[in-house]
C-alpha cells in the first residue's frame, strides 16, 4: 500500500460525458502528479501541482483539468469525453516540490482509476 | 532535454541475473536517476534510486559510471514474479525551472520457468 488513494478504481461513461477524479496523497506529501496510460502504453505526465498551486504542465489536453485543494487531495477532470481517453489514470504523489534542487524524485502512485468510455 | 532510452524488451529465465541498461545522454547535473516496476494494471512502484556509483538495496542494484550518461539496473536471480515493466527516470527542467518526471517506455522484462 502506497498510501495514495484514488477514486473510483473503475467508471464507465458515454462519450461526450464529464468525470471527476478524486486522489488522496499520502500523508505529509505536497505535491501530487496525473499520469495517464492508454492500453499497452507508456505513462504521459498530465500535471503536476504543489501545495495548491500547478507547478508542471506536460501533454494535458484542453478538455482536461486538475486541481489541487487546500486539504492536498487533488482531483482530475475530464470533459466531452472520447473513446481514446478510455485510460488508466494514476495519481502520484511525493514530498517534494520538484524545484530539482535535492529533489530526487520519489514517486509514490496509486492504483489508478480506470476509465473507459463507450 | 533529459531523455530515457531503454530495450523494449527482455526475456529471462528464473534465477538468473537480469541487467537492463539505461541510456540517459542529456542527464543535468542535479538529476538522480530512479527506477520503477510496473506489474499490469497497477501503479509503479519505485525500486532503486542513485545518483553515482553503485547503490544496492534487498531488491536490486543500480550501477552507474562516473559520466552518468547510462545506467543499469541489475535484478539477482529472478523469479517469474519479477515480470513486470521496469522504467528508467530521471528528473526534465521545464523553461520555468520545475521539473517533471518522464517515463519512457519501460522495458517489458518477461522471466520464463
Amino acid at each position: 500500500d502506497s498510501g495514495v488513494t484514488q477514486t473510483p478504481k473503475h467508471l464507465i461513461t458515454a462519450t461526450g460525458q464529464r468525470v471527476t477524479l478524486r486522489c488522496s496523497p499520502r500523508s505529509g506529501d505536497l505535491s501530487v502528479y496525473w499520469y495517464q496510460q492508454s492500453l499497452d502504453q507508456g505513462l504521459q505526465f498530465l500535471i503536476q501541482y504543489y501545495n495548491g498551486e500547478e507547478r508542471a504542465k506536460g501533454n494535458i489536453l484542453e478538455r482536461f483539468s486538475a486541481q489541487q485543494f487546500p486539504d492536498l487531495h487533488s482531483e482530475l477532470n475530464l470533459s466531452s469525453l472520447e473513446l481514446g481517453d478510455s485510460a488508466l489514470y494514476f495519481c502520484a504523489s511525493s514530498v517534494t516540490s520538484g524545484s530539482g534542487v535535492g529533489d530526487t524524485g520519489e514517486l509514490f502512485f496509486g492504483e489508478g482509476s480506470r476509465l473507459t468510455v463507450l | 532535454l533529459a531523455k530515457t532510452t531503454q530495450p523494449i524488451s527482455m526475456d529471462s529465465y528464473e534465477g538468473q541475473e537480469v541487467n537492463i541498461t539505461c541510456s540517459h545522454n542529456n542527464i543535468a547535473t542535479n538529476d538522480y536517476i530512479t527506477w520503477y516496476q510496473q506489474f499490469p494494471s497497477q501503479g509503479p512502484r519505485f525500486i532503486i534510486q542513485g545518483y553515482k556509483t553503485k547503490v544496492t538495496n534487498e531488491v536490486a542494484s543500480l550501477f552507474i559510471p562516473a559520466d552518468r550518461k547510462s545506467s543499469t539496473l541489475s535484478l539477482p536471480r529472478v523469479s517469474l514474479s519479477d515480470t513486470a515493466v521496469y522504467y528508467c527516470l530521471v528528473g526534465d527542467t521545464y523553461t520555468s525551472g520545475t521539473y517533471k518526471y518522464i517515463f519512457g517506455t519501460g522495458t517489458r522484462l518477461k522471466v520464463l520457468a
